[in-house]
């Protein structure tokens, strides 16, 4: 089975500037989720998607916007980029009904100048 | 809401030491929880987890136990090797009624020298 894929792996933005990170699921996995996580800390949940429409949202405001495509493939957007949105950005699939089989991707590092 | 706190680190021993990583949470359901590990510049992996009360988990010879009584998952292995070094999070998940999400502690580096 194929794993979660996430492009780019780096990439460089100026504040204000705008963003779109991107993510391939697992074969048979049909929920993606998002997280954040900053140097040194743990992650934090952005928000989820399953059957292409968000299914729980974190403490985030709504300059993070996402989308699930019917193939289960989804994109983090990112508006009006803030300094502190610089962070290593994770994408996990699983199956909607099992928690515990949550896949990770290798994750997007994203700094903002 | 549901918050889990893990011991900070940097952790560092030497190779064939014993490995404790303390992990407590609080949680408004009966949460699953995990450990996951992140090797440098790699996403991460699950290591292993437990889903009820009084359940061990175990992979790689590390094993934990969720004590209910203490709220408590901590981390152990008997014998650490070099290739150990990493980043530990503990994680609870509380369930589809509370979003299906994990919420995550800090992290705790482990460095294991030869």
């Amino acid at each position: 089975e194929t794993g979660v894929t996430q492009s780019p792996t780096h990439l460089i933005k100026t504040r204000g500037q705008q963003v779109t990170l991107r993510c391939s699921s697992q074969s048979g996995h049909n929920t993606v989720s998002w997280y954040q996580q900053a140097l040194g800390q743990g992650p934090q949940f952005i928000f989820q998607y399953y059957r292409e429409e968000e299914n729980g949202r974190g403490n985030f405001p709504p300059r993070f916007s996402g989308l699930q495509f019917p193939n289960y493939s989804s994109e983090l957007n990112v508006n009006a980029l803030e300094l502190d949105d610089s962070a290593l950005y994770l994408c996990a699939s699983s199956y909607w009904d099992r928690e515990d089989r949550y896949t990770f991707g290798s994750g997007t590092r994203l700094t903002v100048v | 809401g549901n918050s889990v706190t893990q011991m900070e680190g940097p952790v560092t021993l030497s190779e064939e030491a014993f490995l404790t990583i303390n992990c407590t949470y609080t949680a408004t359901g009966y949460p699953s929880l995990f450990w996951y590990v992140q090797y440098p510049g790699e996403g991460l992996q699950l290591l292993l987890k437990a889903t009820k009360a009084d359940d061990k988990g175990s992979n790689k010879g590390f094993e934990a136990t969720y004590r209910k009584e203490t709220t408590s998952f901590h981390l152990e292995k008997g014998s650490v090797q070099v290739s150990d070094s990493a980043v530990y999070f503990c994680a609870l998940d509380d369930g589809k009624a509370a979003g299906n999400k994990l919420t995550f502690g800090g992290g705790t580096r482990v460095l294991v020298k030869p």
